[in-house]
């Protein structure tokens, strides 16, 4: 079945550090790809997305690559600020039920970012 | 602010209750998605509506069920409860059926807990 592996947490990075979220897939056909951000307190924000393999999608100074060969969709970012404290899923959809998509969640990478 | 609203925030019943949790999708949207968020089992897909249909299921119990009515908002009946069901419910929309590039917005949860 579908299923999505992220990097277990917590990470904690100081200001100015780069970030790597790891994440990869096991899919059949043509998944998408997302990145999920989850603020304490908040629901899921979509960060990011790719639809198809060789796709960057980028957001807010984060980015990932859509790596069919690899089976991944690893989160970067340059630069981390303390507002990017938050837990980060990595999600995969794919139209595998007969009506619908079915959508997949990873278990969440908490990131604290210090001053 | 994704444009999703649930309510109630907050939600504290006993054993063996029904309770009902409502969401309102965006303006527009046509798909609800319900997920359940918790410590063990992390954030799993329930149930999909589209346009008042049921679309995909997921790992939804029996002592759940759903509905989404003409004017597109939904509510989500759990009964029976058992401690075990205490988590974040998040309620989630989308604009068309549920394709896999299709973007889910989350609304801000309804935390239930089973006393």
């Amino acid at each position: 079945g579908n299923s999505v592996t992220q990097m277990e947490g917590p990470v904690t990075l100081s200001e100015e550090a780069f970030l790597t979220i790891n994440c990869t897939y096991t899919a059949t056909g043509y998944p998408s790809l997302f990145w999920y951000v989850q603020y304490p307190g908040e629901g899921l924000q979509l960060l990011l997305k790719a639809t198809k393999a060789d796709d960057k999608g980028s957001n807010k100074g984060f980015e990932a690559t859509y790596r069919k060969e690899t089976t991944s969709f690893h989160l970067e970012k340059g630069s981390v600020q303390v507002s990017d404290s938050a837990v980060y899923f990595c999600a995969l959809g794919n139209n595998d039920m007969p009506l619908g998509v079915d959508m997949r969640f990873g278990a969440g990478t908490r990131l604290t970012v210090k001053p | 602010d994704s444009g999703v609203t649930q309510t109630p925030k907050h939600l504290i019943t006993a054993t063996g209750q029904r309770v009902t949790l409502r969401c309102s999708p965006r303006s527009g949207d046509l798909s609800v998605y319900w997920y359940q968020q918790s410590l063990d089992q992390g954030l799993q897909f329930l149930i999909q509506y589209y346009n008042g249909e049921e679309r995909a299921k997921g790992n939804i119990l029996e002592r759940f069920s759903a509905q989404q009515f003409p004017d597109l908002h939904s509510e989500l009946n759990l009964s029976s409860l058992e401690l075990g069901d205490s988590a974040l419910y998040f309620c989630a929309s989308s604009v068309w059926w549920g394709g896999s590039t299709d973007t889910q917005y989350f609304g801000p949860g309804t935390r239930l807990t089973v006393l």
